[in-house]
């Protein structure tokens, strides 16, 4: 069975850092992409970062650019992402999620997903 | 770039057929699949449809993937309404000019 499990998640005062993990079974990590979706409270599904299967390629909404980094670790079948410079705006449960597809074929979708981490940020 | 425009909420009773409507505001819509996700109140996303017209497997066959050309968009449909069909809907596409992941605003189906 393909599982994902986020961790990591907290309260953080504004300026702060944290690193989200999400441990994943059941699949061979490295033949996938893998993504990082956030729902603020109230509010709709918006994709954060994809990494490539091999770590060499990575993609952010613009929003996170420069403050965020997805990163993965084969060995451990593990997906991160360091938070830095937090703000109230990022405050949201983060989602891990199995991609599919890719640059290369000009479509991207995730099929399966995690059950979140809760990010606070706030004073 | 591109959004996806879906109406915010929808509601019908047990036993009927609901569409829901995903709208690409440029570009063809046929230019890349769209996803569709179920989530119920509490719970993470899950997938239902993908690849604009393919169930995962597991997803009852109540539900359905379209797209149409003419009015650039998809719809996802969910014939035989359960109570348990109660819960927010996303589209979701890819914008291979910028490698971006594109979300709808999400529909709220109500079953009452």
């Amino acid at each position: 069975e393909v599982q994902l499990v986020e961790s990591g998640g907290g309260l953080v005062q504004p300026g702060g850092s944290l690193r989200l993990s999400c441990a994943t079974s059941g699949f061979t990590f490295n033949y996938f992409w893998m993504t990082w979706v956030r729902q603020a409270p109230g509010k709709g599904l918006e994709w954060v970062a994809n990494i490539q299967q091999d770590g060499s390629d990575t993609y952010y909404v613009d929003s996170v650019k420069g403050r965020f980094t997805i990163s993965s670790d084969s060995a451990k079948n593990s997906l991160y992402l360091q938070m830095n410079s937090l703000r109230a705006e990022d405050t949201a449960v983060y989602y891990c999620a199995r991609g599919r597809g890719g640059d290369d074929w000009g479509y991207y979708y995730m099929d399966v997903w995690g059950k979140g981490t809760t990010v606070t940020v706030s004073s | 770039n591109f959004m996806l425009t879906q109406p915010h909420s929808v509601s019908e009773s047990p036993g009927k057929t609901v569409t829901i409507s995903c709208t690409r505001t440029s570009g063809t819509i046929a230019s890349s699949y769209v996803q569709w996700y179920q989530q119920r109140p509490g719970s993470a996303p899950t997938t239902v449809i993908i690849e604009d017209t393919l169930r995962p497997s597991g997803v009852p066959d109540r539900f359905s993937g379209s797209i149409d050309s003419s009015s650039n968009s998809a719809s996802l449909t969910i014939s035989g309404l359960r109570t348990e069909d109660e819960a927010g809907y996303y589209c979701q596409s890819y914008d291979s000019s910028n490698q971006e992941v594109i979300f709808g605003g999400g529909t709220k189906l109500t079953v009452l």
